[in-house]
């Protein structure tokens, strides 16, 4: 049991360059979500899923990008990167809990990148 | 809207002291929730508190949650070096349409020194 894994770990792209986070989780959760943590101000909202197919919008949406095909998968896409971007970015996923429900998140080991 | 305050932000302490971590949240809610992040590591789930005065303990460290007061403490006991690290809280957003998302505070950095 993996539990919740990212590719990849360390990225640096040039300014105006895409790329795709990978999220992959092997406990069959229903939500996933991506944030971004940078110093002092903890982690921030980017989008999240409540489930296969669907999307939304967090705290920060704007420059990314989504997609939830699989249940097991949540994608982030960063079309034309930007300096503002560089961040540590950490995907977290939770369940569905029956009567009095609760979100407790677990947490991927997080991508370091660097837009130059 | 809902924001969510830790203090201190930065703590340095001595092995052996006990300290508290504060976290205040600004609208009603009955969730929340503290994380332990090492450096360069992943966030770790620590405690899970769901109603008024909830505690939950775990070695040297305990919390608590005062949903009237809007605060919840996560108290540390006779420091240890290992517990030096950067402390969470998180606070479910709440309402229809919050989907479970978290409003997470700016964290505490705890330095344990020998």
């Amino acid at each position: 049991n993996a539990g919740v894994t990212q590719t990849p770990k360390f990225r640096v792209l040039k300014t105006g360059q895409s790329m795709t986070l990978l999220c992959a989780q092997d406990m069959n959760h229903e939500y996933m979500y991506w944030y971004r943590q940078d110093p002092g101000m903890g982690l921030r909202l980017i989008h999240y899923s409540v489930g296969e197919g669907t999307t939304a919008k967090g705290e920060v949406p704007d420059g990314y990008n989504v997609s939830r095909l699989k249940k097991q998968n949540f994608l982030l896409g960063l079309e034309s990167a930007a300096p503002s971007q560089t961040s540590v970015y950490f995907c977290a996923s939770s369940y569905e809990r029956g009567g009095f429900s609760y979100n407790e998140q677990f947490f991927g080991p997080g991508t370091r990148l660097t837009v130059l | 809207e809902l924001k969510v305050e830790q203090n201190p932000l930065f703590l340095s302490m001595q092995e052996g002291k006990n300290y508290t971590i504060y976290c205040n949240y600004s609208t009603t809610s009955d969730r929340l929730y503290w994380y332990r992040q090492d450096p360069g590591k992943s966030l770790e789930s620590l405690f899970v508190l769901l109603s008024n005065g909830a505690v939950k303990q775990e070695g040297r460290l305990m919390a608590s949650l005062d949903t009237k007061a809007r605060l919840s403490t996560l108290h540390i006991t006779a420091a240890v070096h290992d517990l030096s690290a950067t402390y969470f809280c998180a606070v479910d957003k709440g309402g229809v349409d919050s989907n479970y998302q978290l409003i997470w505070g700016a964290g505490t950095k705890l330095i344990i020194k020998p």
